[in-house]
């Protein structure tokens, strides 16, 4: 089954202690990024990547980083987690296709962060 | 300025009636994609209709239909026969630029009344 994962789903965790959340598809994608959704502001883009070693920022990357050392993972870390990243996560791929031609972005479960 | 605005917090609507959730962008680029997913209560985000900019005809999947009106830079969502099931939250959004990066509204939250 196509599909993107994420891993934890829900993680309780105290400020400054560092977590990664994984991230994985099986459908070859060569296009990745993390979102952060908070009520009210719909989701932002935290970082994407366009390919093995390609990353780049979103509109919201501060705290946060990235690396893409394989196409089908994109784990996302925080070095030292804030209560302001408290939020809901999303990981999301789809295939570049020769630019803007392809019209869906593939999304994961989402992963439920509360930093205390 | 906001790139997408969705102006409706929350909606009701009658069960089989039509609801149409409105959307609107901001976008200098030619060339960009519009999208419209469904968030249920269980989080997960689903991907619900995709219009290109080039496309002259409205989008349409089922019950869901885009209403696009490119001078007035409006993608508004109409679901006919609104069912218990629709219940959930509904965000647009653009793709626009050589990054593909999706830019999303604050979302409507629609509820369906039995």
């Amino acid at each position: 089954e196509a599909q993107v994962t994420q891993n934890p789903r829900y993680l309780i965790t105290v400020t400054g202690k560092k977590l990664t959340v994984t991230c994985s598809q099986n459908m070859n994608h060569e296009y990745m990024s993390w979102y952060r959704q908070d009520p009210g502001l719909g989701l932002r883009q935290i970082y994407y990547s366009m390919n093995v070693e390609v990353t780049d920022k979103g509109d919201v990357p501060e705290g946060y980083k990235v690396s893409r050392k394989e196409k089908r993972n994109f784990p996302l870390i925080l070095e030292s987690p804030s209560p302001n990243q408290t939020s809901l996560y999303f990981c999301a791929s789809r295939p570049l296709a020769g630019g803007l031609d392809y019209n869906e972005q593939f999304f994961g479960p989402g992963t439920r962060l509360t930093v205390l | 300025a906001q790139k997408i605005t969705q102006t409706q917090p929350g909606m009701f609507v009658q069960e089989k009636e039509a609801v149409t959730l409105d959307c609107t962008y901001d976008t200098s680029d030619q060339s960009y994609g519009l999208f419209w997913y469904k968030q249920p209560s269980s989080g997960e985000m689903i991907f619900l209709i995709y219009q290109g900019s080039y496309d002259e005809q409205n989008a349409t999947e089922g019950r869901y239909s885009l209403n696009f009106q490119k001078a007035r830079k409006s993608a508004n969502l109409v679901i006919s026969a609104s069912q218990l099931g629709d219940s959930a939250m509904y965000f647009c959004a653009m793709r626009e630029g050589s990054s593909g990066q999706l830019t999303f509204g604050s979302g409507t939250q629609l509820t369906v009344l039995p």
